[in-house]
């Protein structure tokens, strides 16, 4: 399996446009999660699902940000409309349940100019 | 709620020094355990992980950690640390009723002076 694949790996974009984020999760896992990194506020959880169902969005920063997950081997987290202070890196990252280590993707690195 | 609190923000050490990262969590029931490491530049990797047996965990690249239950405390070692161990260190752990979630520390960044 070639692991989480994430795309773009960089976005550089103006204030106010969409940005939408990529992410492949490993074939057969069910757990996907959202993270954003920052100097500031390190890695902070946004959002995962389970079976493609969100379980707990209450990371997601602002209305601005909404993640889906239509099938199993996909799900995008969209920002509508950017803001500079959303540059970060995001990572996206897949587990099975309980006792397994999360695996992550490159992840995207998001500069809002 | 399962919380997981990093001690150290930033460690400082030479070549060859001794390293051992603080992690404590808090929740009562059954958890498994993990450390990951985030070199410069690029996406966390599993370093080590819990989930029974000897508490003494060896992983990759000579780091090792110790689960003490009775201190909810997963501290991460290394006898000598090198150059290239120059990251960033997360704690994390799963558990519970949600089993699914892994909850990360803040992070611990260390930088190796050669």
């Amino acid at each position: 399996d070639a692991g989480v694949i994430q795309s773009p790996r960089h976005e550089v974009t103006e204030m106010g446009q969409e940005v939408t984020l990529r992410c492949k999760p490993i074939s057969g896992h069910d757990y996907l999660f959202w993270y954003r990194q920052t100097m500031m506020r390190g890695l902070e959880l946004l959002i995962y699902f389970n079976n493609n169902v969100p379980i707990d969005d209450s990371g997601m920063p602002e209305d601005r940000f909404s993640a889906k997950m239509p099938n199993a081997s996909f799900s995008t987290l969209k920002i509508q409309p950017s803001e500079p202070r959303d540059s970060a890196v995001y990572f996206c990252a897949s587990s099975l349940p309980g006792q397994t280590q999360a695996f992550f993707g490159q992840g995207t690195r998001l500069t809002v100019v | 709620a399962q919380s997981v609190s990093q001690h150290n923000h930033h460690v400082i050490l030479s070549e060859a020094a001794s390293l051992e990262l603080g992690c404590n969590y808090s929740y009562g029931g059954t958890v498994n355990l993990f450390w990951y490491v985030q070199y410069p530049g690029q996406h966390l990797q599993l370093l080590l992980k819990y989930f029974s047996g000897d508490p003494l965990v060896k992983g990759i690249k000579g780091f090792e950690a110790e689960f003490i239950k009775s201190k909810f405390s997963f501290n991460l070692r290394k006898p000598s640390v090198q150059w290239s161990d120059t990251a960033e260190y997360f704690c994390a752990v799963k558990g519970g009723t949600n089993a699914g979630k892994s909850t990360f520390g803040d992070g611990t960044t260390l930088t190796v002076k050669p």
